[in-house]
């Protein structure tokens, strides 16, 4: 058990949808990061929020979007849904500036675009 | 930019038997190591990393892993596997500079065979 909570765990969407995912860092931690996961391969980074700013960006489109709140929670937000978005989306929450350089995962949500 | 390669997609071995799983990675610039477990519908969990000094390291659950610079390379090993160790691993690294944002290799699923 991290700490680290998303939800939903599940989720069945149209394409051409738009989603939110929610993610709730471990205590103490400032920093949250997005992946995506699609079936049979790694995590790919999405982004990450420091103190609720965007902070790093993988190779993703601009309807992948991210919110990070005061207590650090997150959100990440996909618009217009397209069947390739479907993949189990994984958060990781994370220290910066404290020197700990361990990530903890959350159990990820996964997505299912129909 | 990182990349990481995993040269075995899938690998069998008998309970109790040694086993090896391969990692590379290619960097430009200094990187920490990592590898991660994921057990069926479950996040990512830490197995162990690489930081700095001594170049063997030793994680949960029994495994270890090896830094080699010269071949960049950062191959995982236990003595003994158990039926409990099949599961996902992945090899990961990220840059000194911004250690939290990291590059996943593609996987290997490791199964162990009663």
């Amino acid at each position: 058990e991290t700490g680290v909570t998303q939800s939903p765990t599940h989720l069945i969407k149209t394409r051409g949808q738009q989603v939110t995912l929610r993610c709730s860092s471990q205590s103490g931690h400032n920093t949250v990061s997005w992946y995506q996961q699609a079936l049979g391969q790694g995590p790919q980074f999405i982004f990450q929020y420091y103190r609720e700013e965007e902070n790093g960006r993988g190779n993703f489109p601009p309807r992948f979007s991210g919110l990070q709140f005061p207590n650090y929670s997150s959100e990440l937000n996909v618009n217009a849904l397209e069947l390739d978005d479907s993949a189990l989306y994984l958060c990781a929450s994370s220290s910066t500036g404290t020197g700990n350089t361990e990530a903890f995962f959350g159990q990820g949500t996964r997505l299912t675009v129909v | 930019a990182q990349s990481v390669t995993q040269l075995d997609s899938q690998v069998p071995v008998f309970e109790e038997a040694p086993v090896e799983l391969r990692c590379n990675y290619s960097s430009s610039v200094s990187v920490y190591l990592f590898w991660y477990v994921q057990y069926p519908n479950q996040g990512l969990q830490l197995l162990l990393k690489y930081l700095s000094g001594s170049t063997l390291v030793k994680g949960i659950n029994g495994f270890e892993a090896e830094f080699n610079k010269s071949q960049t390379s950062f191959h995982l090993r236990k003595p003994s596997v158990h039926i409990s160790d099949t599961a996902e691993y992945f090899c990961a690294v990220s840059r000194k500079t911004s250690y939290d944002k990291v590059i996943f290799g593609p996987g290997t699923s490791l199964s162990v065979i009663p």
